[in-house]
Order: structure tokens, then sequence, then C-alpha cells
């Protein structure tokens, strides 16, 4: 059973244009949702995270978006550029009993120049 | 501050082999969870060390396990081989429970 579910798996965007990736997960006991960018041949790199007390959080051109009512997360790229191909994984994670985190499937991002 | 460091980077087995893999996470950091990556499954949590304690455990069969020592390097263990088991196992590090998790590179392991 997947715990967090991510859409879409592949994505193709223009240099300069928005790239979203959405995530939805079931479990409320999730309080923290990182995002992470992994380009191939390494691990997965930390971009941004966010706690269900906020809706938003922004650093640089990328934004989380949190809705916690509808259970869902997303990732925006702004001015996506060629060095933001990659894949993104979404995860969530609830920490009472240690760190387990669940992953999203993936997203592969192109940016065209 | 180095980050999280694993070897080998690479492996070749052959099935019925076993084989080792280590991680040695960042400096401070006490927990330290491992995953399977394949392209199928993406990432699958194996589970996770704190203080040389197994604190959480993914649905994976005993053939896989682990051990952390109390420098908090960490080893993960799989038996018996199989096909299947080819893939990049990542080790990623924390300070501590609700914490930012920070990945190595991984260790490729293809089993022929």
């Amino acid at each position: 059973q997947q715990q967090v579910k991510q859409s879409p798996q592949s994505l193709i965007v223009q240099k300069g244009g928005i790239s979203i990736i959405n995530c939805a997960y079931e479990n409320t006991a999730f309080d923290y949702f990182p995002w992470y960018q992994q380009f191939p041949g390494k691990g997965p790199a930390l971009l941004i995270a966010i706690r269900p007390d906020v809706s938003e959080k922004k650093e640089g051109r990328f934004t989380i978006s949190f809705n916690k009512s509808a259970k869902q997360f997303s990732l925006h790229i702004m001015d996506s550029q060629p060095g933001d191909s990659a894949t993104y994984f979404c995860a969530a994670s609830t920490s009472p009993a240690g760190n387990q985190f669940y992953f999203g499937t993936g997203t592969s991002l192109t940016v065209i120049p | 501050k180095a980050g999280v460091t694993q070897t080998p980077r690479y492996l070749i087995k052959t099935r019925g082999q076993q084989v080792t893999l280590s991680c040695s996470p960042i400096s401070g950091h006490r927990s330290v969870s491992w995953y399977q990556q394949t392209p199928g499954q993406g990432l699958q949590f194996l589970f996770e060390y704190f203080s040389e304690t197994q604190r959480n455990k993914g649905n994976f069969p005993g053939r896989f396990s682990g051990r952390q020592f109390s420098n908090s390097r960490s080893e993960m263990n799989v038996s018996t081989l199989e096909l299947g088991d080819s893939a990049l196992y990542l080790c990623a590090s924390s300070l501590g429970t609700g914490e930012t998790q920070y990945f190595g590179p991984g260790t490729r392991l293809l089993v022929l």
C-alpha cells in the first residue's frame, strides 16, 4: 500500500516555466513533509520541507503548498531551468516512534532549453 | 562537515552469496536509516537504527538485517542474495527523531 501517492510520473517543462508536482497522503499522523531531488548516480538531496502548521513555504524558486484538510501537498518550481532536470520525490514521516519516512514514487522532470 | 558516506559504491555478487554494506553518518547524527531503491518500487524503507537499537523496520524478509555501532556507523547485511535484490541501497542519517534525513550516494548492488 502506497502511503504517499505522487503525480505525475514524468513532466516536461519549457525553460522559464513552472513545474508542479503533487502528492497526497492518508495518514493524518504524518507531521513532516520533505521534498528530495535526485540526480542520476547520486543519493536524494533535501530540497525543501514543511510541517503541517503552515500552508506554504518558499525557498528561492522552490515552494511547497500544503493543504491539511485535503491531505495534499505540492512542489512548485518557478522559472524552471535545465539544471532542475532530475527526479523529485515527496515524502512524509511521523516522528513519535522514530524516523520512518514514506516516499512517493518519484517524478522525472525534464526542462527543455 | 562531511556528508554521509557509503562503501562500497558498487558491488557485483552472485545468487546465494551474502553482502555487507557500510554507512558512516554525518558527525553527530545518531539516527541511521536504510532504503532500497529500484525503478519499479521506488524508495522503500528497510530499517532505522538509533543509538545502536533498531527502532523501526520495513516490510522486508529476515534476509535483510542491520546493526549500528557505538560511533553511529551502521552496516546492512543481506544473506542468500536473490536476483531481485539488485538495487541501489541508500543510507540516510539524521540528528534524531523528526529531523531531516541526509542521504549518502548509495551502494549499487548487482546480483547475477
